[in-house]
C-alpha cells in the first residue's frame, strides 16, 4: 500500500496569511504514461463529511475558492491557502488514487492564532 | 438535489452484524463507482470498499476482506455495506461517497454523504 504523510499535524495561522500543508507518498503517484498526478485533497470541518477540494494534484473542484490551490510532482505535494480566512478552520487530508486501496495522510488541522 | 444519505448505523456488540444503506439522488448512479470510507472517533479516514457501476467489480481493505460485502441495487439508486463479525476496531462513522477517477488507478470521492455512526461495544 502507499502510505501518505502529511506535515505537519496541525498549524496556526493569522487571518490573512498563507497556510502550507505538504503531503509525502511511499512512492510515486504520477502515471508517467499520461503524466496525470492521482493526489486529492479534502477539507473537514467539525460535524461534517469531507469536501473534496482539489483532484489531479491541481485542479479545484467546482466552487471551492481560488485561494486554495495545489501542487507538487511525483511524491511531493502542497495544499496552499493563499490567504486563510475563518471559515478555512478545518482538518485538511491527502488521497492518492493511484492505486488500490486508495489511502489518505493522517490529517491536518488548520486554526486561526 | 445531488446527495447520499446513509442510514443503518447504530449499537452492536462484538461478533455481531449490521447492513448500512446509502440511498442516491440527483445523478446517473449507475454511470459511478460507489464506495464506503470510515473515520474511527477523533481519527483519520480510512478507505473500506468500492463497487462498480454495475456491481460486477468489488474491492475491500485488507482489515473488512473476508468479513464486510459491498452490494448495489441500481434501480434503487442505493449501495449497502453488509457487516458481519463486527470488532471494536469497527467503531467508526461510515461515508458512503461517490467514486471517481481515470482510466488508470484508483477512484477519488467527489460527493459525500453525512455518514451513519456504528458503535461495536458489549
Amino acid at each position: 500500500d502507499i502510505v501518505m504523510t502529511q506535515s505537519p499535524d496541525s498549524l496556526a495561522v493569522s487571518l490573512g496569511e498563507r497556510a502550507t500543508i505538504n503531503c509525502k507518498s511511499s512512492q510515486s503517484v504520477l502515471y508517467s504514461s499520461n503524466n496525470t498526478r492521482y493526489l486529492a485533497w479534502y477539507q473537514q470541518k467539525p460535524g461534517q463529511p469531507p469536501k473534496l477540494l482539489i483532484y489531479w494534484a491541481s485542479t479545484r473542484e467546482s466552487g471551492v475558492p481560488d485561494r486554495f490551490s495545489g501542487s507538487g510532482s511525483g511524491t511531493d505535494f502542497t495544499l496552499t491557502i493563499s490567504s486563510l480566512q475563518a471559515e478555512d478552520v478545518a482538518a485538511y487530508y491527502c488521497q492518492q488514487y493511484y492505486s488500490t486501496p486508495p489511502t489518505f495522510g493522517q490529517g491536518t488541522k488548520v486554526e486561526v492564532k | 438535489e445531488v446527495q447520499l444519505l446513509e442510514s443503518g448505523g447504530g449499537l452492536v456488540q462484538p461478533g455481531g452484524s449490521l447492513r448500512l444503506s446509502c440511498a442516491a439522488s440527483g445523478f446517473t448512479f449507475s454511470s459511478y463507482v460507489m464506495s464506503w470510507v470510515r473515520q474511527a472517533p477523533r481519527k483519520g479516514l480510512e478507505w473500506v470498499s468500492t463497487i462498480s457501476g454495475s456491481g460486477d467489480r468489488r474491492y475491500y481493505a485488507d482489515s473488512v476482506k473476508g468479513r464486510f460485502t459491498i452490494s448495489r441495487d441500481n434501480s434503487k439508486n442505493t449501495v449497502y455495506l453488509q457487516m458481519n463479525s463486527l470488532r471494536a476496531e469497527d467503531t467508526a462513522v461510515y461515508y458512503c461517497a461517490r467514486g471517481t477517477g481515470g482510466k488508470f488507478g484508483g477512484w477519488y470521492f467527489d460527493l459525500w454523504g453525512r455518514g451513519t455512526l456504528v458503535t461495536v461495544s458489549p
